[in-house]
């Protein structure tokens, strides 16, 4: 069975400052990692994603996240935050086998930017 | 390209009733899954279908059942509601997997269901 734990359950950043979210993992199978992000009132909406390849991954918003197979960990990362990074953050794991669309997820973090 | 999209997005329902939620996935995409997020248990998959079929299945009681009908609509189905089931139910699609590199789980809105 496979799980996800998000340490930190909040997050106050300052505006413009850097943000790190932290994810760690547990599986007996390899593994993809997903991080989402949820604004108030609406669904999940995919930040980025590891698969394969390189452990540094890139997504939308100015995002990144490192794989970390020894440490079991995807932290989530920004260099510079923005008030319209209020939300909340999902780290997800789905095992790599063909045709399991099953997302395990974990508590969330929720990011609040202090002007 | 239009979203994921689901009806209602919000219902009110008593104890011991039933409700029906729908979710039209994107166009192309073949799988439906379901989630239900609530403020103590998160995010829990609840099954997924796919060409019609429940292809996996969370820990769930038996009271939620969904379809799939053959234009890949999905529909969940919770009966006997207890209070408890107050959640928002996310209903995500996608290709399938048929290749992991660009495939993706796209979510709709949710549907926020209040059982009193």
């Amino acid at each position: 069975a496979q799980s996800v734990t998000q340490l930190d359950s909040q997050v106050p950043v300052f505006e413009e400052a850097p943000v790190e979210l932290r994810c760690n993992y547990s599986s007996s199978v390899s593994v993809y990692l997903f991080w989402y992000v949820q604004y108030p009132n609406q669904g999940l909406q995919l930040l980025l994603k590891y698969l394969s390849g390189s452990t540094l991954v890139k997504g939308i918003n100015g995002f990144e996240a490192e794989f970390n197979k020894s440490q079991t960990s995807f932290h989530l990362r920004k260099p510079s935050v923005h008030i319209s990074d209020t939300a909340e953050y999902f780290c997800a794991v789905s095992d790599r086998d063909f045709g399991n669309e099953k997302l395990t997820f974990g508590t969330g973090t929720r990011l609040t930017i202090i002007p | 390209k239009a979203g994921v999209t689901q009806t209602p997005r919000y219902l009110i329902k008593t104890r011991g009733q039933q409700v029906t939620l729908s979710c039209s996935p994107i166009s192309g995409h073949r799988s439906v899954s379901w989630y239900q997020q609530t403020p103590g248990q998160g995010l829990q998959f609840l099954f997924e279908y796919f060409s019609e079929t429940q292809r996996n299945k969370g820990n769930f009681p038996g009271r939620f059942s969904g379809r799939q009908f053959s234009n890949s609509r999905s529909e969940m189905n919770v009966s006997t509601l207890e209070l408890g089931d107050s959640a928002l139910y996310l209903c995500a699609s996608s290709f399938r997997w048929t290749e992991p590199s660009t495939d993706t789980q796209y979510f709709g809105p949710g549907t926020r269901l209040t059982v009193l």
